[in-house]
């Protein structure tokens, strides 16, 4: 099975900062990347599937990156409403469809 | 619209049974891959089963035998039947959409019910 890692694990920021979180697939996996939020008590959201591509609606401050093995999720200037935990998911080929352990951005 | 809701969860003894269910609208639960993703109380997001569109079932190995994830398509209705329940089975869970049978995007979700194993 495919194990995805992330980090830092946790990660405190002020509003206008950029931040960076990586994702790193135990193999190749392509572009067959995904991108989460998750706000406490509520379900995740998708931002940015296979890899770069971002779903309409969610803001252009955030940008994914990446294939292979190594990806990124950027948040540019940062928003009150951007605290929240990411996960990143891989679907390469049959299941399990991991999910990356998550990185929950905190203000500092 | 896509709306997914679930229903089912509760308070339930080691080794006991209980059945999940996600109502959707917006969307054919027939056509669509749909899948069962969970979150312990303070843990991340863990994987557990999906249902393609074509009917093949997947699971992840820590419910394979256990769990049994199915569709009526007239109710247009997602399901996971959980059986010999134990205490790490303790979590939300979700119902997903993904994009498509080829592209395991989750992109749209329920508010999730909770399932609480306990004695």
């Amino acid at each position: 099975d495919i194990q995805m890692t992330q980090s830092p694990s946790s990660l405190s920021a002020s509003v206008g900062d950029r931040v960076t979180i990586t994702c790193q697939a135990s193999q190749d996996i392509s572009n067959y990347l995904n991108w989460y939020q998750q706000k406490p008590g509520k379900a995740p959201k998708l931002l940015i599937y296979d890899a770069s591509n971002l779903k309409r609606g969610v803001p252009s401050r955030f940008r994914g990156s990446g294939s292979g093995t190594d990806f990124t999720l950027t948040i540019s200037d940062l928003q009150p409403e951007d605290f929240a935990t990411y996960y990143c998911q891989q679907y390469d080929k049959l299941p399990p469809f991991t999910f990356g352990p998550g990185t929950t951005v905190d203000i500092k | 619209e896509v709306q997914l809701v679930e229903s089912g969860g509760a308070l339930v003894q080691p080794g006991g049974s209980l059945r999940l269910a996600c109502a959707a609208t917006g969307l054919s639960v027939g056509t669509s891959s749909m899948s069962w993703v969970r979150q312990a109380p303070g843990r991340g997001l863990e994987w557990v089963s999906l249902i393609y569109s074509g009917g093949q079932t997947y699971y992840a190995e820590s419910v394979r035998g256990t769990f049994t994830i199915s569709r009526d398509i007239s109710k247009n209705t997602l399901y996971l039947e959980m059986s010999s329940l134990r205490v790490e089975d303790t979590a939300v869970y979700y119902c997903a959409r993904a994009y498509s049978s080829l592209q395991i995007i989750f992109d749209s979700w329920g508010q999730g019910t909770l399932v609480t194993v306990s004695s």
